[in-house]
């Protein structure tokens, strides 16, 4: 069965320290990629994806994530964190046989002054 | 605004009842998808519409749920005799084509009583 697994619920770093959130999937071929945010209250805001190509994408808001094929993993980094990045981030893939988003359960951020 | 839209954004109702929960997607997006967002169960799918084609109703868990999407645009998502488990978030995304990037609205927070 298709799964994505996000291993951190919660995550608490100080304003200005990078950032790294760890995303492993599970499915039989190179699935699509996606790093969603989600504000308290809002929708989920598309930070980055991954299709094909360069294995590094760059995103909104000075975030990147590399796909690592031989470890299954789509991690999201940012280099120096502000204090608007504390949200819930959601990693997802859909299968190239499929159209719907299967999420991690995600990672929630804290940041700290 | 060229964002998904759904109304309403929250909406309370007592057990038993019917609601209806619209999304308005993007212009010219062909793919809309529903999802729900609980804690128990974190992001999961519901349906997806494409064109003209049957839409895919696998993720809906039970026959109490019903979704249509009228003139290839607007959707509404019917949640027939509420159940306290069906309180959620409800969140309506679109895509220009099946397996692209998916928009999501703001959701519809439903609080069953």
């Amino acid at each position: 069965a298709q799964s994505v697994t996000q291993p951190d619920i919660h995550i608490t770093v100080s304003e200005g320290a990078s950032l790294e959130l760890r995303c492993n999937y599970s499915y039989g071929a190179t699935p699509y990629l996606f790093w969603y945010v989600q504000s308290p209250g809002q929708g989920l805001q598309l930070l980055l994806k991954y299709f094909s190509g360069d294995t590094l994408v760059q995103g909104i808001k000075g975030f990147e994530a590399e796909f690592k094929r031989s470890q299954s993993s789509f991690n999201l980094r940012k280099p120096s964190v502000h204090w608007s990045d504390a949200a819930e981030y959601f990693c997802a893939v859909v299968d190239g046989r499929d159209y719907k988003l299967s999420f991690g359960a995600g990672t929630t951020v804290t940041v700290r002054a | 605004g060229a964002g998904v839209s759904q109304s309403p954004s929250n909406k309370v109702t007592e057990k038993g009842k019917d609601v209806e929960l619209r999304c308005d997607p993007i212009s010219g997006h062909t793919a809309l998808y529903w999802y729900r967002q609980s804690l128990g169960q974190g992001l999961e799918f519901l349906i997806y519409f494409q064109g003209n084609s049957a839409p895919d109703k696998s993720g809906l868990p039970s026959d109490r749920f019903s979704a249509e999407r009228t003139g290839g645009s607007v959707s509404t998502l019917t949640i027939q005799r509420t159940q306290q488990e069906d309180s959620a978030v409800y969140l309506c995304a679109s895509s220009p084509t099946e397996g692209d990037t998916q928009y999501f609205g703001p959701g519809t927070r439903l609080t069953v009583l």
